[in-house]
């Protein structure tokens, strides 16, 4: 497998732009996680999805963060508007149930700066 | 909700030296641990994963070890290498999430 995919690597935006992440977990995992890792507050759980439905999602630092899993395949993080504040390396995750063996796997991360 | 700590949150050690990272965390009922190696400007790689039922892992030079009841794991690292030069983060399983320490930022001098 191709592992966790995400996309786009590098992002530069505009204060009030928005701003969509995205990701593909690796496939048959039923878990997949959004982080978000600043120098300041290290890396942060926004939100978890089990099966596509979202977990918990009390990480989401605010109303402008959404996240969806439309499928098994593909999930979204989008920003609306942007602000600098949130200039951070977003990462995805994806693991098997949450058994005792289960590794989580990261992607490459998204890279945003918001200017 | 799960607290994890690591320490040290910086380490510096001379080539060829074994060293220790510690991990705590504040809630034992954990499904694993694992512990990831993150380098500059990249993603991260997961280095050991601990069951709850075990007591340690070993990859190579590094071994790991998990005391549940007291809520701590340890890295250790043996023979020490330039290339072992990275932040080390350690994270703990709960029942569907995983919540992550601040990370030790190791520097191995040639």
């Amino acid at each position: 497998d191709a592992g966790v995919i995400q996309s786009p690597r590098h992002e530069v935006t505009e204060m009030g732009q928005e701003v969509t992440l995205r990701c593909k977990p690796i496939s048959g995992h039923d878990y997949l996680f959004w982080y978000r890792q600043t120098m300041m507050r290290g890396l942060e759980l926004l939100i978890y999805f089990n099966n596509n439905v979202p977990i918990d999602d009390s990480g989401m630092p605010e109303d402008r963060f959404s996240a969806k899993m439309p499928n098994a395949s593909f999930s979204t993080l989008k920003i609306q508007p942007s602000e600098p504040r949130d200039s951070a390396v977003y990462f995805c995750a994806s693991s098997l149930a949450s058994g005792a063996g289960n590794t989580i796997y990261f992607g490459e991360g998204s890279w945003l700066t918001v200017v | 909700k799960q607290e994890v700590t690591q320490i040290p949150a910086a380490l510096s050690v001379p080539e060829g030296e074994n060293l220790v990272l510690n991990c705590s965390f504040t809630d034992s009922a954990i499904y694993n641990l694992q512990w990831f190696r993150q380098d500059p400007g990249k993603g991260l790689t997961s280095l050991l994963l601990i069951q709850s039922s075990q007591r340690e892992q070993t990859s190579g030079r590094l071994n790991a070890s998990l005391d549940k009841s007291s809520g701590r794991s340890t890295l250790y690292i043996a023979a020490s290498q330039p290339g072992d030069s990275a932040t080390y983060l350690c994270a703990v399983r709960g029942m569907g999430d995983m919540r992550f320490g601040a990370g030790t930022r190791l520097t191995v001098k040639p």
